[in-house]
């Protein structure tokens, strides 16, 4: 089984400027989460769609916003791009349906954004 | 505030010996505990859960205990290898509680050197 895909890996953008990353789930699971990474913060959770649907959300500003398409393939944009911005963006996909599965999300190599 | 702790930043264990990780969390309605693998350049690579009904989960040479009294958990690797030197990330979540399994709120990590 493939594992999960980000693209692109390496980003560079300007400040003001937007920024869609995407991600596909390994297949057959239909939860994928977006988490930010730096140095300061860590792993930080961004949000989390199920089947379309925006299940869970983090404490992140509107300018971070995200999708599912029907094959639950995931993208993020950020709007109105920001110096702190810069970071390691993770998407993690899992097959949890429901609170009784086992829950282990699978990462991928993330996407790496720096704006300048 | 931090929810899930990771108070030691590094430990240096010399190989064949156990090495052992600590993960502090406040959150009463944290159920479900992970431990995350990270090499430089690479996504998390999940290790092992646990659930809040057990208090210990055992994998080959991995082992994770949870004090719930405490709000403790740690992961015992023995023996310890060259190969396991990486960064050891905790993870909570609180699926029975209305959240979901994706989202999960990470420890900072702690950086483990296995030297030969």
């Amino acid at each position: 089984k493939a594992g999960v895909t980000q693209t692109p890996r390496y980003l560079i953008k300007t400040r003001g400027q937007q920024v869609t990353l995407s991600c596909s789930p390994i297949s057959g699971h239909r939860s994928v989460s977006w988490y930010q990474q730096t140095p300061g913060q860590g792993l930080q959770f961004l949000f989390e769609y199920f089947s379309e649907t925006q299940r869970n959300k983090g404490n992140f500003p509107g300018r971070f916003s995200g999708r599912q398409f029907s094959n639950s393939r995931s993208e993020m944009n950020v709007s109105t791009l920001e110096l702190g911005d810069s970071a390691l963006y993770l998407c993690a996909s899992s097959d949890a349906a429901g609170w009784q599965s086992s829950g282990e999300q699978y990462f991928g190599p993330g996407t790496r954004l720096t704006v300048t | 505030d931090q929810q899930v702790k990771q108070n030691s930043p590094s430990l240096s264990v010399q190989e064949g010996r156990i090495s052992i990780l600590n993960c502090d969390y406040t959150n009463s309605m944290f159920d479900y505990f992970l431990w995350y693998k990270k090499y430089p350049a690479e996504g998390p690579t999940f290790l092992i859960s646990i659930s809040s009904i057990k208090d210990k989960n055992e994998d080959g040479r991995f082992t994770v205990f949870l004090n719930k009294s405490a709000k403790h958990l740690s992961l015992h690797i023995v023996p310890s290898q060259p190969g396991d030197s990486a960064v050891y990330f905790c993870a909570a979540s609180a699926r029975g509680y209305g959240g979901s399994q994706g989202n999960l709120i990470f420890g900072k990590g702690t950086k483990l050197s296995v030297k030969p």
